[in-house]
């Protein structure tokens, strides 16, 4: 079974300034896909970032970026220039590159960010 | 382009009763999951359902149930409450063979059992 480690509960980060979480997984698969979720306190789990497991490249959206390490099974998140915005809480997720697979979460990281 | 829509948004029930809460996709999605999420912690996955068949199943006794209709909404049914049912439920739908594109979620609603 997959199974998906965010070995940070909370962290904190100064406005206008980086903080980088923690991601690892486990699983016997070669293809797969590794996403980063935000979860505010309205709940809704928004999609943050992607990476496809076979793509060496590190995935980037604007001040969001990933750093993925498929051989040490890593995927940590890096938050640029962090805003009082993206204060939530973050989840790892991890799904299979086949039909019908489930999204797999991990603990969770709940992010403050001080003004 | 309507998201995930689920309803009621809060459900106050008493131990016992039995509950049904309802999704409505993202527009062209045919594939529906269900989580279960407990207070600061990760959603658990409780089941999915595609072509109105149950596809995959969590570690989730039978008390929890789910169905899904034509037009791809869904249902997710629990019988006889436990307080330990209370938790946040997140459905999310998807496209069957397009993992990559990953989950659509709605706000979740918000069950305690008392």
């Amino acid at each position: 079974a997959q199974t998906v480690t965010q070995s940070q509960p909370e962290m904190s980060v100064q406005e206008a300034e980086t903080v980088t979480l923690s991601c690892t997984y486990d699983t016997s698969e070669s293809d797969y896909y590794l996403f980063w979720y935000k979860q505010p306190p309205s709940r809704q789990m928004i999609l943050v970032i992607r990476q496809e497991a076979y793509k060496q490249q590190n995935a980037t959206e604007n001040r969001f970026s990933v750093n993925f390490q498929k051989a040490a099974k890593s995927f940590s998140l890096k938050i640029s220039d962090s805003q009082l915005g993206d204060a939530a809480m973050y989840f790892c997720a991890y799904i299979r590159e086949t039909s019908g697979s489930r999204l797999t979460f991990g603990e969770g990281t709940q992010l403050t960010v001080n003004p | 382009d309507a998201g995930v829509t689920q309803s009621p948004t809060h459900l106050i029930k008493t131990r016992g009763q039995q509950v049904t809460l309802r999704c409505s996709p993202k527009s062209g999605h045919d594939t529906v999951s269900w989580y279960q999420q407990a207070l600061g912690q990760g959603p658990q996955f409780i089941f999915q359902y595609y072509e109105e068949e149950e596809r995959q199943r969590g570690n989730f006794p039978d008390r929890f149930s789910g169905h899904q209709f034509p037009n791809y909404s869904s249902e997710l049914n629990v019988n006889a409450l436990l307080l330990g049912d209370s938790a946040l439920y997140l459905c999310a739908s998807s496209f069957f063979d397009r993992a990559l594109e990953g989950y659509t979620f709605g706000s979740g609603t918000r069950l305690t059992v008392v």
